[in-house]
């Protein structure tokens, strides 16, 4: 089993301010890894899939990056409501697995 | 407007089962694998099982294999999950998600609300 490793585990930034979250893969995955946004009380909302392609009405802010086993999701400017929690998910390998998590929040 | 509901949860004894529904609305459900997903209590994310868009095909995480199944009428638009022997380490909200993307390896781009499955004496 692929194992996802997100850092850090809590983000603490200002609207306006850049976030950079990690996941790393234990094995390769190739390029199949989405991110997902989960706020309080919801479900998990897709943003990116095969690492660096924006899902359906997903704004141009939030961008994925990485390939094999190092991936990144940036949000170039925080918006008030992207304070939440994010996670990754990997698909290239059987069975599908999620990391840990990281909290962005507000400083 | 797609929509996903589910429901069937709440407190249950150790060792007894439990069934999910999941209602489906809004896109042709009929053409969608289908996958439960579950998130203990403050934790993360974990993949449970999934099914192909007929039924025909079904996939388990290691850690409920043999104990749940999932099943999915596509004449009533429900996805379902059978859970047997619930044990503490059973207790949840319980996601139906919509595969995207790949079979059985996919993404999740549609899901509902969650339901809660509590498990205790």
């Amino acid at each position: 089993e692929i194992v996802l490793t997100q850092s850090p585990a809590t983000l603490s930034l200002s609207p306006g301010e850049r976030a950079t979250l990690s996941c790393r893969a234990s094995q390769n995955v190739n390029f199949y890894l989405g991110w997902y946004q989960q706020k309080p009380g919801q479900a998990p909302r897709l943003l990116i899939y095969d690492a660096s392609s924006r899902a359906t009405d997903i704004p141009a802010r939030f961008s994925g990056s990485g390939s094999g086993t190092d991936f990144t999701l940036t949000i170039s400017s925080l918006e008030p409501e992207d304070f939440a929690v994010y996670y990754c998910q990997q698909r290239g390998n059987w069975p599908l697995t999620f990391g840990g998590g990281t909290r962005v929040e507000i400083k | 407007q797609v929509q996903l509901v589910e429901s069937g949860g709440g407190v249950v004894q150790p060792g007894r089962s439990l069934r999910l529904s999941c209602a489906a609305s809004g896109f042709t459900f009929s053409n969608y694998a289908m996958h439960w997903v579950r998130q203990a209590p403050g934790k993360g994310l974990e993949w449970v099982a999934v099914t192909s868009y007929d039924g025909a095909r079904r996939y388990y995480a290691d850690s409920v294999k043999g104990r749940f199944t999932i099943s999915r009428d596509n004449s009533y638009n429900t996805l379902y999950l059978e859970i047997n022997s619930l044990s503490a380490e059973d207790t949840g909200l319980y996601f139906c998600a919509s595969g995207w993307s790949g079979w059985p390896q996919s993404y999740f781009d549609s899901w509902g609300q969650g339901t809660l499955v509590t498990v205790s004496s």
